[in-house]
């Protein structure tokens, strides 16, 4: 079955810096979810990543799929308070529904 | 629109109870997935349906755990009986089958069984 590992785990940085969260892949992605969780509440999506080498922005958040297609990477510009929460990749190798999910990567911004 | 709606938001129960968790999908979704996350095993898909049909239960932990969807506007999720090891947060999430699979989240059903 296909695992996801992110790295970080959790991270704290500063308000105005940079940031990249990384998640690794046991197989080959079909496709490469990115979701935002705040506490207490469900899963925000934010991006969705198919073709390697593709890279997608949302505001300040950039989420890249490399070439191999067993790795991703989010990318924050110029962190806000807004941006502290759970990230979560997510993955549907048999190009399927069903998702797998890494284990989350928490983000604390301090003012 | 309204988003996914699930009930109870929190649920409080005494080990052995029957417990339902209820979820309503966003209308026109016709996929329908419900996740429990916890800490120690993060979170993990139980069981989807897709134009109410369930399509993979594999995940559902044992036969304590049944889900049913009647209608495209309504599932339940029930667990009988309920045991200390099921508290975790439920959340029920909706899809429209073809396209992207984008998922989109409930705000969770955040279960305690003592």
């Amino acid at each position: 079955s296909q695992e996801l590992e992110q790295s970080p785990q959790s991270l704290i940085v500063q308000e105005g810096k940079n940031l990249t969260i990384n998640c690794t892949s046991s197989k080959t992605l079909y496709g490469l979810y990115w979701y935002k969780q705040k506490y207490g509440e469900g899963l925000i999506f934010l991006m969705m990543l198919q073709k390697g080498g593709e890279e997608k922005s949302h505001e300040k958040i950039t989420a890249k799929l490399d070439e191999k297609k067993q790795q991703s990477s989010l990318h924050i510009t110029a962190s806000q308070p807004s941006h502290a929460g759970i990230y979560l990749c997510g993955a549907d190798s048999q190009g399927a529904q069903k998702l797998v999910f890494g284990q989350g990567t928490r983000l604390t911004i301090n003012p | 629109d309204a988003g996914v709606i699930q009930s109870p938001r929190h649920e409080v129960t005494e080990m052995g109870q029957e417990v339902t968790l209820r979820c309503k999908p966003i209308s026109g979704h016709n996929s329908l997935f419900w996740y429990r996350q916890t800490m120690m095993r993060g979170l993990e898909l139980l069981i989807y349906f897709n134009n109410n049909v369930p399509i993979d239960d594999s995940g559902m932990p044992e036969d304590r755990f049944s889900a049913k969807m009647p209608n495209a506007s309504f599932s339940t999720l029930k667990i009988q009986p309920s045991e200390p090891r099921d508290s975790a947060v439920y959340f029920c999430a909706s899809a429209i089958l073809t396209g992207s699979y984008e998922q989109y989240f409930g705000p969770g059903t955040r279960l305690t069984v003592t």
